[in-house]
């Protein structure tokens, strides 16, 4: 099946510090979705990207829909210790919802 | 509250033993899939569905079945579980608003088969 890759796996981070993650495909996807999880718990979505060069913010997170619709990446300015947790890229495959693929995560630690 | 349901939260059993795992959604959202999720290998779908009586593969639907005759509820059923389907399951839903797609979870279910 479709595959996304992730990077970096895992990071370490000091508190204060900016983060970026990017997700790459060798297939276009339509939809670019964001995922925090935390332990024990389901995903929760962070950022929704619908077009091509898109730039999106939610508070300290912002993300970018790829040109060719192959990529994204999430950047994390101003770290805490809540944004621990594991961050998940998400791509939507048709129009309708019906399908997605996700990547394998990265692992955000920070220290205090 | 807008939330996606699941039960049970965990599951022991034995190979071969017959099981469901609910999904409920209070959102009227047309779209629910069924996930597991492996260390390393991220989520992977297993069914999707798009509307009641509506129901497609997804990446790995090999060993479970779907259905879906109410908007709301979406159960998992695994007819003759086995070791490697021990994991953690995840249902999701979304809804069809405007152009927006985006997925909600529900807490999860740890499935242990042994």
């Amino acid at each position: 099946g479709q595959q996304l890759n992730q990077s970096p796996q895992s990071m370490f981070i000091q508190e204060g510090e900016d983060v970026s993650m990017n997700c790459t495909s060798s297939s276009i996807f339509n939809t670019w979705l964001w995922y925090k999880q935390d332990p024990g718990e389901g995903p929760v979505l962070l950022i929704a990207l619908y077009k091509a060069g898109e730039l999106t913010s939610n508070g300290r997170l912002t993300a970018q829909f790829g040109i060719t619709r192959k990529d994204s990446f999430l950047n994390i300015s101003a770290s805490i210790p809540s944004d621990v947790g594991i961050y998940f890229c998400a791509g939507q495959l048709g129009n309708y919802g019906q399908n997605f693929v996700f990547g394998p995560g990265t692992r955000l630690s920070v220290l205090p | 509250e807008a939330q996606v349901t699941q039960n049970p939260r965990y599951l022991i059993t034995v190979t071969g033993k017959k099981l469901t795992v609910t999904c409920s959604q209070n959102m009227n959202h047309e779209y629910m899939s069924w996930y597991r999720q492996d260390p390393g290998l991220g989520l992977r779908q297993i069914y999707y569905s798009m509307n009641v009586e509506v129901t497609d593969k997804g990446d790995v639907p090999e060993g479970y079945k779907v259905s879906r005759k109410e908007k709301r509820n979406f159960p998992l059923i695994l007819e003759s579980p086995s070791p490697n389907q021990t994991s953690l399951y995840f249902c999701a839903s979304s809804g069809h608003l405007r152009y927006t797609y985006e997925q909600y979870f529900g807490p999860g279910t740890r499935l242990t088969v042994t």
